[in-house]
């Protein structure tokens, strides 16, 4: 168990729907990312917060959005799903944003039909 | 621009033999490197880091790595297989920018172990 709590576990939804996956860090990180992995793709990094602050950006669609809360939970928003969207996401934390280690939840399956 | 290759998708190995898997990177300065496992339903686990110092690194599980400079190459060794690494590995740098850091995974090397 890495600490970190990702919910829901599956989901599935319909194209043109809109979804929000969350996550929990571990106790007493600052730093949260998303990452998307899907079979064409690969694991495909998508943004890092640091303290409720964006910190990085990388291959997340205009279609998506993320924040984290005071409370440092983070929360990754998908609208205007597509066929394509259809992925495993993956939250991770770490302490800091110096590229220690990342420990990562078990992921949220999105399956849009 | 920045990447990481492994160049090898599927691997099969038997059980008890050696492993290794390869990771190439590209990236202008000195890297971080790291190297993961992904358990079949399970998030991702490190199984070692690379920052400095003595470039071949013990890791959790047997494993190890070792950083090559010359060759940009940070391959994953093993030298004796149990059934339990059945599992995808994942090679990454991370990649500074702007004062902030961000991982780059490789496409991932899916090991299978034959009794």
């Amino acid at each position: 168990d890495s600490g970190v709590t990702q919910t829901p576990k599956h989901l599935i939804t319909a194209t043109g729907q809109r979804v929000t996956l969350r996550c929990s860090p571990r106790s007493g990180d600052l730093s949260v990312y998303w990452y998307q992995q899907s079979l064409d793709q690969g694991l495909q990094f998508l943004i890092q917060y640091y303290n409720g602050e964006e910190r990085a950006k990388g291959n997340i669609l205009e279609r998506f959005s993320a924040q984290q809360f005071p409370d440092l939970h983070s929360e990754l928003n998908l609208s205007s799903l597509e066929l394509g969207d259809s992925a495993l996401y993956f939250c991770a934390s770490s302490f800091d944003h110096s590229a220690g280690e990342l420990f990562f939840g078990e992921g949220s399956r999105l399956t849009v039909l | 621009a920045q990447s990481v290759t492994q160049p090898d998708i599927h691997i099969t190995v038997s059980e008890g033999a050696s492993l290794e898997l390869r990771c190439n990177y590209s990236y202008g300065a000195t890297p971080y490197l790291f190297w993961y496992v992904q358990s079949p339903g399970q998030g991702l686990q490190l199984l070692l880091k690379y920052f400095s110092g003595d470039t071949l690194v013990q890791g959790i599980k047997g494993f190890e790595a070792e950083f090559k400079r010359s060759q940009s190459s940070f391959n994953l060794r093993k030298p004796s297989v149990h059934w339990s690494d059945a599992a995808e590995y994942f090679c990454a740098v991370a990649i500074f920018s702007g004062g902030y850091n961000k991982l780059i995974f490789g496409a991932g090397t899916r090991l299978a172990v034959h009794p």
